[in-house]
């Protein structure tokens, strides 16, 4: 299974943007990169995914590097509640599981 | 309505005993997973089952048995249960597993943290 780095932790002003970096330097070309995040006390939620281009929601957008050996999430304007500790992932289409690193605990400050 | 609902939320039990943790969800999806965080919320796979069928079973010790009475429930049954099985366990679900799709949004549960002592 291919592997992800991310910086431990993070700090961020309130309102301003977030850049989140992953490194997956192992990445197979079928490999899609996905983001969860998880809340204090909560289980995982979907952040966003993709493949080769960037990708915007509601959420947050994914920006990956044209190699693919990285990607960034970026939360434009984070808040209190985006508080959470976010996970780069790397998932085979062909298989059912997501390996989870040990993501990156970002701290948003008032 | 809660998509995935896991019960109890807590539960603090003796080593040596038997217990389990239910899982349901309403969302009619045909893949449900049961995770393990450790205390050092490392997140793990366990298991997995597609309509009612096991797919993915992780080197998990045989004390551990998850059960799919329906697509909608899977639940997780300990035995013997020992101080290192304290943790916190996640279900979650997802819509398609039998055709290999990327985009596989998981859904996870509230989680139920066990603490054995």
């Amino acid at each position: 299974d291919a592997k992800t780095t991310q910086p431990n932790s993070m700090e961020s002003n309130e309102e301003e943007p977030v850049h989140l970096p992953c490194n997956h330097s192992t990445i197979s070309g079928t490999d899609y990169i996905h983001w969860y995040r998880q809340l204090p006390s909560q289980g995982p939620e979907y952040v966003i995914h993709g493949l080769t281009s960037n990708v915007n929601n509601r959420m947050a957008s994914l920006a990956i590097a044209e190699d693919r050996k990285s990607s960034t999430l970026i939360l434009h304007r984070a808040t209190l509640r985006d508080a959470a500790v976010y996970y780069c992932i790397l998932r085979d289409p062909g298989t059912y599981k997501y390996i989870f690193g040990t993501g990156t605990r970002l701290k948003v400050l008032a | 309505d809660t998509a995935v609902s896991q019960t109890p939320k807590y539960l603090v039990t003796q080593m040596g005993n038997d217990k389990s943790i239910k899982c349901e969800q309403n969302l009619g999806h045909d893949t449900m997973y049961w995770y393990k965080q450790d205390s050092k919320k490392f997140l793990k796979i366990m298991f997995s089952y597609n309509n009612k069928e096991l797919i993915i079973n992780e080197t998990v010790p045989n004390r551990f048995s998850p059960k799919s009475p329906d697509k909608a429930h899977l639940n997780l049954h300990i035995n013997s249960l020992e101080l290192g099985d304290s943790a916190v366990y996640f279900c979650a679900s997802s819509q398609i597993a039998g055709v290999p799709s990327a985009y596989n949004e998981q859904f996870f549960g509230p989680g139920t943290r066990l603490t054995v002592l």
